[in-house]
């Protein structure tokens, strides 16, 4: 069975600084999808960024950027440039590809914007 | 596209007592999924529909829990009997297969006090 582990419940960084959270996770799967999900409070989830298992480039979307390594199994997302609406739950996420829809999530990492 | 919307937001029973809710997807979209979130962990998957087809139980969905989508566009999570471990984050997804990313949408949730 596939898991995800976020060994960081809580972390801080300063307004327009960079932040990483981390992830790894384990599977015996060759093709799969990587994804890190961002809930704040009392909304709803919504997609940050994508991953194909397939594609060695790394991820970007604007000031998010992800560093996947398929060997170690490894997948960390990089916050630059850090935003007081930045602050939330981050969870980091696994779907297999093509058969298997579910997503498997983390327990999620909090991140606070210290202004 | 309003996304996807969860109803009740809230919902506060007593032991024993069975609730339902509802979830309507994006416009269009075929595919709906119910996830369950507790306090500190991630979300789990528990059931999804295709059309109106279920075609993926969790063995955390027990005897208790029933899903439906009886035309394939909203669909209702029944807890029967319901138990203060069923108190919980309920959150409904959706995502049309037909496109290659198959983004799953989330929505707000509804949270269930079991007193």
């Amino acid at each position: 069975a596939q898991t995800v582990t976020q060994s960081q419940p809580e972390m801080s960084v300063q307004e327009a600084e960079t932040v990483t959270l981390s992830c790894t996770y384990d599977t015996s799967e060759s093709d799969y999808y990587l994804f890190w999900y961002k809930q704040p409070p009392s909304r709803q989830m919504i997609l940050v960024i994508r991953q194909e298992a397939y594609k060695q480039q790394n991820a970007t979307e604007n000031r998010f950027s992800v560093n996947f390594q398929k060997a170690a199994k490894s997948f960390s997302l990089k916050i630059s440039d850090s935003q007081l609406g930045d602050a939330a739950m981050y969870f980091c996420a696994y779907r297999s590809f093509p058969r298997d829809d579910k997503i498997i999530f983390g327990k999620g990492t909090r991140l606070h914007i210290l202004p | 596209d309003t996304g996807v919307s969860q109803n009740p937001r809230h919902k506060i029973t007593k032991r024993g007592q069975n609730v339902t809710f509802r979830c309507d997807p994006i416009s269009e979209h075929n595919r709906l999924y119910w996830y369950r979130q507790t306090l500190g962990q991630g979300p789990e998957f528990l059931t999804y529909f295709q059309n109106e087809a279920q075609l993926e139980k969790s063995r955390l969905l027990s005897d208790r829990f029933s899903a439906e989508r009886p035309k394939g566009s909203f669909s209702t999570l029944e807890i029967q009997r319901t138990e203060q471990g069923d108190s919980a984050m309920y959150l409904c997804a959706s995502s049309l297969d037909r496109v290659a990313k198959n983004i799953q949408y989330f929505g707000a949730g509804t949270r269930l006090s079991v007193l």
